[in-house]
């Protein structure tokens, strides 16, 4: 069946280092990919999105391209900032829009 | 403010007993869903409703249930309620097929003792 896999955390930078978080899915057809951002004690706030192949989706200084080939949704940022710690979920939504989420990936960012 | 509203924000119950969520959606989203977040399970999908209709069941036990009303609010009840269903109960919801993403309420925080 359709999955996502994130790579395992906590992730711990330092502030102003440089992010990547991988994501890979497994899914039929072409799903929408996205990337989700939980605060402490916070809901899931969607951060970016891309909806086809070679899309680049943007916010807040992230971002991530759908790239079909290598089945891949990873997420960078050049340089992170403290307020950056969050837990951080990759999700695909198939065609019949049930959204399926990977297991999260927890950053902590040191000052 | 998401627009995704949900209520209440924390309940403390005993085992054994019925609590009900309620969550009301972005004005305009005709499509909720409701999930479950553990620790040690992570984001569970439990079910969808779709103007008023059942469209997808995940993961949700017989204990629980849910329904969509003609104002679009949905409520997911908890019955029989066990240590173990201790837990964030999320709602999202959505124009239509999602296909753009889904908004997110900032959740229940439930803890059965």
């Amino acid at each position: 069946g359709d999955s996502v896999t994130q790579m395992e955390g906590p992730v711990t930078l330092s502030e102003e280092a440089f992010l990547t978080i991988n994501c890979t899915y497994t899914a039929t057809g072409y799903p929408s990919l996205f990337w989700y951002v939980q605060y402490p004690g916070e809901g899931l706030q969607l951060l970016l999105k891309a909806t086809k192949a070679d899309d680049k989706g943007s916010n807040k200084g992230f971002e991530a391209t759908y790239r079909k080939e290598t089945t891949s949704f990873h997420l960078e940022k050049g340089s992170v900032q403290v307020s950056d710690s969050a837990v951080y979920f990759c999700a695909l939504i198939r065609g019949d829009d049930k959204i399926i989420f990977g297991k999260g990936t927890r950053l902590h960012i040191l000052p | 403010d998401s627009g995704v509203t949900q209520t209440p924000k924390h309940l403390i119950t005993a085992t054994g007993q019925r609590v009900t969520l309620r969550c009301s959606p972005r004005s305009g989203d005709l499509s909720v869903y409701w999930y479950q977040q553990s620790l040690d399970q992570g984001l569970q999908f439990l079910i969808q409703y779709y103007n008023g209709e059942e469209r997808a069941k995940g993961n949700i036990l017989e204990r629980f249930s849910a329904q969509q009303f003609p104002d679009l609010h949905s409520e997911l009840n908890l019955s029989s309620l066990e240590l173990g269903d201790s837990a964030l109960y999320f709602c999202a919801s959505s124009v239509g097929r999602g296909a753009y993403g889904y908004t997110f309420g900032s959740g229940t925080r439930l803890t059965v003792v």
